[in-house]
């Protein structure tokens, strides 16, 4: 089984669906990060989270929320989805003393028509 | 603040020639320098990091990146090229090990027979 699994891996939708993309770990990291990648900009810090209380904004948080529910399992939520947020996410972990995103799912890849 | 530039969004290389990908990044610290690759369909994967130690840092699947400060580079080399290492490669870069990591565009590889 993978380490880190996300879940759909693929998903359309249309303009102001409510979208949820799943994450769970294996490894008992800590940290846990969303990403989102788009062609040619490499990839952006939605939000990540320390741990179960500590949630933090990144660069693009606007548009998207997050919910820790275990330490296992960190959920991205679009509340009402726009075209330019297709694109494909990234859910990683890590632990805390390196700080850097270590372990990486398959991703989603979300298309909002 | 942090900037990575990756040169060239494409590079392609014969198989068994050296592969050289250029990273340039940007720090007002000391920068933690990272490589990722990332293969189809697959979320990235960790090659190798820079951490203030020895500055020629060596990572999985023969690939080793060079940390020069004069130049601000942390460009990654490999020997000789495999058909198995066409895939996307992303310089990142972090102040300090911390939670914000910085990626480059990436920059993706091709192997020719």
């Amino acid at each position: 089984d993978a380490d880190v699994t996300q879940t759909p891996r693929n998903r359309i939708t249309k303009t102001g669906k409510r979208i949820m993309l799943e994450c769970s770990q294996t490894k008992g990291h800590d940290r846990m990060y969303w990403y989102r990648q788009d062609p040619g900009l490499g990839l952006q810090l939605i939000y990540y989270s320390f741990d179960v209380k500590d949630i933090n904004k990144g660069e693009i948080s606007d548009g998207y929320s997050v919910s820790r529910q275990a330490q296992a399992k960190f959920s991205l939520s679009l509340e009402s989805a726009i075209p330019n947020q297709t694109a494909l996410y990234f859910c990683a972990t890590s632990v805390n003393r390196d700080g850097q995103p270590q372990h990486f799912g398959d991703g989603t890849r979300l298309s909002i028509l | 603040a942090q900037s990575v530039t990756q040169l060239g969004s494409h590079v392609s290389v014969s198989e068994g020639a050296l592969v050289l990908l250029r990273c340039n990044y940007s720090s007002s610290v000391p920068p933690y320098l990272f490589w990722y690759v990332q293969y189809p369909n697959q979320g990235l994967q960790l090659l190798l990091k820079y951490t203030s130690a020895a500055t020629l840092v060596k990572g999985i699947n023969g690939f080793e990146a060079e940390f020069k400060k004069s130049e601000t580079s942390f460009h990654l080399t490999k020997p000789s090229a495999h058909m198995s290492d066409a895939a996307e490669y992303f310089c990142a870069v972090s102040e300090g090990g911390g939670f914000k990591t910085i990626f480059g565009a990436g920059t993706r590889l091709f192997v020719k027979a």
